[in-house]
């Protein structure tokens, strides 16, 4: 069965940095793109980034290009989302997605929450 | 970036009765493959989203049959046939063809 656990939402000043992960399992991890997406409290859905199955293609949203970092170590079914100088605007249910097949992602984790106040 | 813009966006319906959910995109969605990647999810109250179609009309293993996408270039549509209590929630569009990725709105699915 197909897993996506994510962990490390916290509370988080203005201007700080956190990094939330993804724990994969029952499927091969190292072979499959995988995703992050975020959903704003009472907001729709967003996309962040996407990497390939080895981290040598990585893709960001324009908002987010430059202070979030996606990585991923294959050894460990993790994946990664490093966010740097956050704002008040990133708190949300951040989602870790497998991507099954180009265009589209398969399985949602259940998502981890980041809160950015003062 | 490509806007996909759903209508409407509060979608009432009676049990048992048809709900149409139109998502439309700012640009053609095939691509340079000749596939077309839009997809449809699912996202019921408190949970996290469920992928139901993929690549216009591809139903995912477990959906319901009532679940059906149709569609074409920059128009596309999500119709259940027959409304059931457990339907309710917002559903999204969202096309994997040009990036950034993009989600639609959210069309929020309720029993009248």
């Amino acid at each position: 069965e197909v897993q996506l656990v994510e962990s490390g939402g916290d509370l988080v000043q203005p201007g700080g940095s956190l990094r939330v992960s993804c724990a994969a399992s029952g499927f091969t991890f190292d072979i499959y793109w995988m995703s992050w997406v975020r959903q704003a409290p009472g907001r729709g859905l967003e996309w962040v980034a996407n990497t390939n199955h080895d981290a040598t293609e990585k893709y960001y949203v324009d908002s987010m290009k430059g202070r979030f970092t996606i990585s991923r170590d294959n050894a460990k079914n993790l994946l990664f989302l490093e966010m740097n100088s956050l704002r008040v605007e990133d708190t949300a249910v951040y989602y870790c997605g497998r991507g099954g097949a180009p265009g589209t992602v398969d399985y949602w984790g259940q998502g981890t929450l980041v809160t950015v106040s003062s | 970036d490509v806007v996909m813009t759903q209508s409407p966006l509060s979608l009432p319906v009676t049990l048992g009765q048809p709900a149409s959910i139109s998502c439309r995109s700012s640009q053609s969605l095939v691509h340079s493959d000749g596939k077309t990647y839009l997809n449809w999810f699912q996202q019921r109250p408190g949970q996290s989203p469920r992928r139901l179609i993929y690549k216009i009309s591809d139903r995912d293993s477990g959906v319901p049959d009532r679940f059906s996408g149709s569609g074409s270039g920059t128009d596309f549509t999500l119709k259940i046939s027959r409304v059931e209590a457990e339907d309710v929630g917002v559903y999204y569009c969202m096309q994997g063809t040009h990036w950034p990725w993009t989600f639609g709105q959210g069309t929020k699915v309720e029993i009248k």
